[in-house]
């Protein structure tokens, strides 16, 4: 059984542009969570979909964003990237997102020049 | 607000003995924990779960406490390996939401 695929694995970027990372979950996981890890902090949430429709979202400003297909692949966009953002974004998937353990992709370092 | 706190960056343990990597929340209305294995250039794999109706959880060599009163979930690794040795974070589960905590980097000492 297929993992979750997250892509591309790095990107390099420069302040003011924007950039979006592609993330296929498992088969049959109708969940996607994203998360972003910097060093000191843990996972911090951005945002989870589920049958293509945001359920939930953590703190972050509005220049990140996401969506959900039909598929269950999702996508997250961050425009006008700043210094900060450079991170090491992590893509999670579920069967529907309750209490139950998040498949993790091996994640998508990006870096902000 | 950390909801999640690792309070140990680091831990250092030898082959053989046990390791124990601990865990303190803040909230009450979290009702599903687990730990989470993480080596570098990849993602966070799942270990052990734990819900808030029991206080211990086992699986070969990890057992999973949960003190509800304290508000603590520890990680034991019993006996520790090499290939144990990655960063180990804790979660916990409300309602709509997955809380992290910072991780622990564990080294096991051949």
């Amino acid at each position: 059984k297929a993992g979750v695929t997250q892509t591309p694995r790095y990107l390099i970027k420069t302040r003011g542009q924007q950039v979006t990372l592609s993330c296929s979950p498992i088969s049959g996981h109708r969940s996607v969570s994203w998360y972003q890890q910097t060093p000191g902090q843990g996972l911090q949430f951005l945002f989870e979909y589920f049958s293509e429709t945001q359920r939930n979202k953590g703190n972050f400003p509005g220049r990140f964003s996401g969506r959900q297909f039909s598929n269950s692949r999702s996508e997250m966009n961050v425009s006008t990237l700043e210094l900060g953002d450079s991170a090491l974004y992590l893509c999670a998937s579920s069967v529907d997102g309750r209490n139950q353990p998040q498949h993790f992709g091996d994640g998508t370092r990006l870096s902000i020049l | 607000d950390q909801q999640v706190k690792q309070n140990s960056p680091s831990l250092s343990v030898q082959e053989g003995r046990i390791s124990i990597l601990n865990c303190d929340y803040t909230n009450s209305m979290f009702d599903y924990f687990l730990w989470y294995k993480k080596y570098p250039a990849e993602g966070p794999t799942f270990l052990i779960s734990i819900s808030s109706i029991k206080d211990k959880n086992e699986d070969g060599r990890f057992t999973v406490f949960l003190n509800k009163s304290a508000k603590h979930l520890s990680l034991h690794i019993v006996p520790s390996q090499p290939g144990d040795s990655a960063v180990y974070f804790c979660a916990a589960y409300t309602g709509n939401q997955f809380y992290f905590g910072t991780g622990t980097s564990l080294t096991v000492i051949p």
